[in-house]
């Protein structure tokens, strides 16, 4: 079965400083990765996805994220965050085929002045 | 009017009250999911339907009766409900088993089970 790790459950981060958010997949085969955004009281956006390719792909907002295969990671970094990103991050896996779509646990990120 | 819509987004209802929430997809999508999003709990996959068949149920209790009477809805019709089945409800559409697809997700609907 597909899991999905998020080891952070809050991180503080100062407007302006880079952000890091940590993910971990378990499963077989490559599979389709997600990042999504979660303001409060609202739904999922998604940020950015990884099929395959070029490792690093590049999302909405300034988000990027990096797939390595050897670390079954896919995290998720912003070089500078501004206050309206401070929301809820899940990293999400989906089989190559199927529909079903499992979250990590989320990450709350928080920014300070 | 485009993506995913939920109605309503806020509800309370006792525990003996019957009531459904509603989701649309104005994105052509073949498949559509109910989600449950708990305080300090992750995102719980509850029902998925595959063009209009229910194609799995994650031993949620029957409580909750999903309906896809298309391709463009979803409901989820409650009854006898108990407190801690309050939570934010997740209803999301995706094109079903084509490569590079994500799922998109309406704005929830808050439930408040009292």
């Amino acid at each position: 079965a597909q899991s999905v790790t998020q080891p952070d459950i809050h991180i503080t981060v100062s407007e302006g400083a880079s952000l890091e958010l940590r993910c971990n997949y378990s499963y077989g085969a490559t599979p389709y990765l997600f990042w999504y955004v979660q303001s409060p009281g609202q739904g999922l956006q998604l940020l950015l996805k990884y099929f395959s390719g070029d490792t690093l792909v590049q999302g909405i907002k300034g988000f990027e994220a990096e797939f390595k295969r050897s670390q079954s990671s896919f995290n998720l970094r912003k070089p500078s965050v501004h206050w309206s990103d401070a929301a809820e991050y899940f990293c999400a896996v989906r089989r190559a085929a199927g529909n079903k779509l499992t979250f990590g646990g989320g990450t709350r990120v928080l920014v300070k002045p | 009017e485009t993506g995913v819509t939920q109605t309503p987004r806020h509800l309370v209802m006792g525990m003996t009250n019957k009531k459904s929430l509603k989701c649309e997809q104005h994105l052509g999508h073949n498949a559509m999911y109910w989600y449950k999003q708990s305080a300090k709990k992750p995102l719980e996959l509850m029902f998925v339907y595959s063009l209009e068949e229910r194609v799995e149920n994650n031993s949620v209790p029957s409580r909750f009766s999903p309906e896809c009477p298309n391709s463009s809805h979803l409901f989820l019709h409650l009854h006898t409900l108990q407190p801690e089945d309050s939570a934010l409800y997740l209803c999301a559409s995706s094109q079903a088993d084509r490569e590079g697809t994500e799922a998109f997700f309406g704005q929830g609907t808050r439930l408040t089970v009292v």
